[in-house]
């Protein structure tokens, strides 16, 4: 069966420092993967999506980026991070007839 | 271009009485449409989906939506809540010819004991 990790769980950075998080799938080959941000009291917003190694879509403009260096590595990152990308950020990937699986999140606090 | 409205930010039933959570979607084409669970700080789980079968779609937790295309709707609906349904729902749509989903607000499900 399909397992997807995200890790770190929690995470306090302060302001202008690097993020990266990962995000890494198993059980499956070749999946689309996606990183959402669910800022405080509001919905999931899409930040990137890939369909396959180094085939990155970005669907907001922000200091943050994506890149997938393996088929089931994501990595979301950051050179200097701001306080409005404090968050929940979901990693997710999808399945049959796009069925979208997420992982468990990572809890984000830029002070 | 395809949207998710849920119609309740918040719903409070009493435990052992019905849930419904509303959803009303629109899109150009028949959609898939998904209900996903979420409970304090985890991930979402995926509840149920429509995908053009049956449109009364049975998921897990005793939880089942019916797709009414004349209403634009997927409600979703369970015979009997428990405590344990407290959690903040949400539903989505896939966009034509995409990858991508559209989810709506969220609504966060209370139950009283």
């Amino acid at each position: 069966s399909q397992t997807i990790h995200q890790w770190p769980a929690t995470l306090v950075q302060p302001v202008g420092s690097p993020l990266s998080l990962e995000c890494t799938v198993e059980g499956t080959s070749n999946p689309n993967l996606y990183w959402y941000r669910q800022a405080a009291g509001r919905g999931l917003q899409l930040l990137f999506y890939s369909v396959g190694i180094g085939q990155i879509s970005s669907e907001v403009p922000q200091n943050l980026s994506a890149s997938r260096p393996q088929d089931r590595q994501f990595i979301l990152s950051s050179k200097k991070l701001l306080l409005s990308d404090s968050g929940f950020y979901l990693c997710a990937w999808g399945g049959g007839r796009e069925t979208q699986y997420f992982g468990p999140g990572t809890r984000l606090l830029v002070l | 271009a395809q949207s998710v409205t849920q119609l309740d930010s918040h719903v409070s039933v009493s435990e052992g009485t019905p849930v419904l959570l509303r959803c009303n979607y629109s899109s150009s084409y028949s959609p898939s449409l998904f209900w996903y669970v979420q409970h304090p700080n985890k991930g979402l789980q995926l509840l149920l989906k429509y995908t053009s079968a049956a449109t009364l779609v049975k998921g897990i937790n005793g939880f089942e939506a019916e797709f009414k295309k004349s209403e634009t709707s997927f409600h979703l609906t369970k015979p009997s809540a428990h405590m344990s349904d407290a959690a903040e729902y949400f539903c989505a749509v896939k966009m034509d010819s995409s990858y991508k989903l559209i989810f709506g607000s969220g609504t966060r499900l209370l139950v009283r004991p």
